[in-house]
């Protein structure tokens, strides 16, 4: 119940194309669901997050969509270029208790062809 | 520093001896976590820190892995008796706080025991 599944594995897109990647999950009590990029040698870094009492969030080019009935939340890169060519890991948390654990997905080699 | 820091940020070590790898985290944050990145794999939650409580070490693989942090500074966490199973990827974060901010990630320290 804890576990947090993602995919695909990996993705290649074309410059300029949209980049999906989804998560599912399955404990209705997470209240927390972070993307982090994380680029090789590199520890990863937050990109967007949302919380599931709203749909959509939108950042620049970035955006979550979330489905709180399905248990679904994916991560949405439009106008994809090759600078965004990274590891992608969703994560969920119950927060405001305990240690707030993320608990990973197991990451998606995105590469955006020029 | 600006960010988390890590050292070493490569370790090769033999089967069979300790190691100990440790996380500068950002100046003032309470919070710090340790996870452990197999290769081509997720994060795995290993130890959290919050403040002066005691630790939440629910994620620690073993009775050979042990983490300290003295305040709110420095921790280090040791592998005993390292097995090849072990070789990973260490990182660790820190949070602002146990209810706000995001967890900001080190560059990690790579373990490899032959």
């Amino acid at each position: 119940q804890q576990q947090v599944k993602q995919s695909p594995q990996s993705l290649i897109v074309q410059k300029g194309g949209i980049s999906i990647i989804n998560c599912a999950y399955e404990n209705t009590a997470f209240d927390y669901f972070p993307w982090y990029q994380q680029f090789p040698g590199k520890g990863p870094a937050l990109l967007i997050a949302i919380r599931p009492d709203v749909s959509e969030k939108k950042e620049g080019r970035f955006t979550i969509s979330f489905n709180k009935s399905a248990k679904q939340f994916s991560l949405h890169i439009m106008d994809s270029q090759p600078g965004d060519s990274a590891t992608y890991f969703c994560a969920a948390s119950i927060e405001g208790q305990g240690a707030q654990k993320l608990v990973f997905g197991q990451g998606t080699r995105l590469t955006i062809n020029p | 520093g600006a960010g988390v820091s890590q050292s070493p940020s490569n370790k090769v070590t033999e089967k069979g001896k300790d190691v100990e790898l440790r996380c500068d985290p950002i100046s003032g944050h309470t919070a710090l976590y340790w996870y452990r990145q197999r290769l081509g794999q997720g994060l795995e939650f290993l130890i959290y820190f919050q403040g002066n409580s005691a630790p939440d070490k629910s994620g620690l693989p073993s009775d050979r892995f042990s983490a300290e942090r003295t305040g709110e500074s420095v921790s280090t966490l040791t592998i005993q008796r390292t097995q090849q199973e072990d070789s990973a990827v260490y990182l660790c974060a820190s949070r602002a706080s146990s209810l706000a901010g995001g967890r900001f990630f080190g560059p990690g320290t790579r373990l490899t025991v032959l």
